[in-house]
């Protein structure tokens, strides 16, 4: 079964304007990462989140982790038409398997 | 590095023929991951390997599906006989350790008629 859902399912912005992404998840987790995929093509890693780290930046990017919500947000800012994709949160669980597990995605538009 | 490099990027066959999916790793990684992506089930694990050694199967589907790496620069899926349900957009993926990113191939359009 899934172990990421992320919300919205879609999201259309204009270009400029900042866009969130959000995961929840199920079980305790060793780290959470985000991915982009642009259509047709493979899942592009974007950035890492551990446990213990309860904010990351990247550029543009900002994630947040609540391990008590169970949840994690990405935060492109100033989006651009080339960040238009789908986004994929992906957490590891601490079980001794190294099983990434991805979440059904949110699909981002970027409008020029 | 060339990246993740899998064969054939479309594959296109009739139900009953087997189906081989190629996969070269990123020299150095000690980790390969084999995934299914389907619009209605998203991206699912089918297995893993470390050092060349399958660790956790638990996500193929059936003993139809069977997946080899023979050494650490190549790895196979294979599937026979194929069903069209089995059409699906396959990824391989490969990582240094496996508590960090993880780097994906461009991935093999199934199409299974």
């Amino acid at each position: 079964s899934q172990q990421g859902e992320e919300d919205p399912q879609a999201l259309s912005i204009q270009e400029g304007e900042n866009a969130t992404m959000n995961c929840s998840y199920k079980t305790s987790i060793n780290n959470l990462q985000w991915y982009r995929q642009n259509s047709g093509r493979g899942l592009v890693h974007l950035i890492l989140i551990r446990s213990n780290e309860r904010e990351k930046h990247s550029g543009r990017l900002r994630v947040t982790l609540d391990t008590s919500k169970k949840s994690s947000s990405l935060l492109i800012t100033a989006s651009r038409a080339a960040d238009t994709a789908s986004y994929f949160c992906a957490t590891l669980s601490p079980s001794g398997t190294y099983k990434y597990i991805f979440g059904t995605g949110t699909r981002l538009k970027v409008l020029a | 590095d060339a990246g993740v490099i899998q064969s054939p990027r479309h594959e296109v066959t009739e139900m009953g023929q087997e189906v081989t999916l190629r996969c070269k790793p990123i020299s150095g990684h000690d980790y390969l991951f084999w995934y299914r992506q389907t619009m209605m089930r998203g991206l699912e694990l089918l297995i893993y390997f470390n050092n060349n050694v399958p660790i956790d199967d638990s996500g193929m589907p059936e003993d139809r599906f069977s997946a080899k790496m023979p050494n650490a620069s190549f790895s196979t899926l294979k599937i026979q006989p194929s069903e069209p349900r089995d059409s699906a957009v396959y990824f391989c993926a490969s990582g240094q350790t496996p508590n960090e990113k993880l780097f994906f191939g461009s991935g093999t359009q199934l199409s299974v008629l």
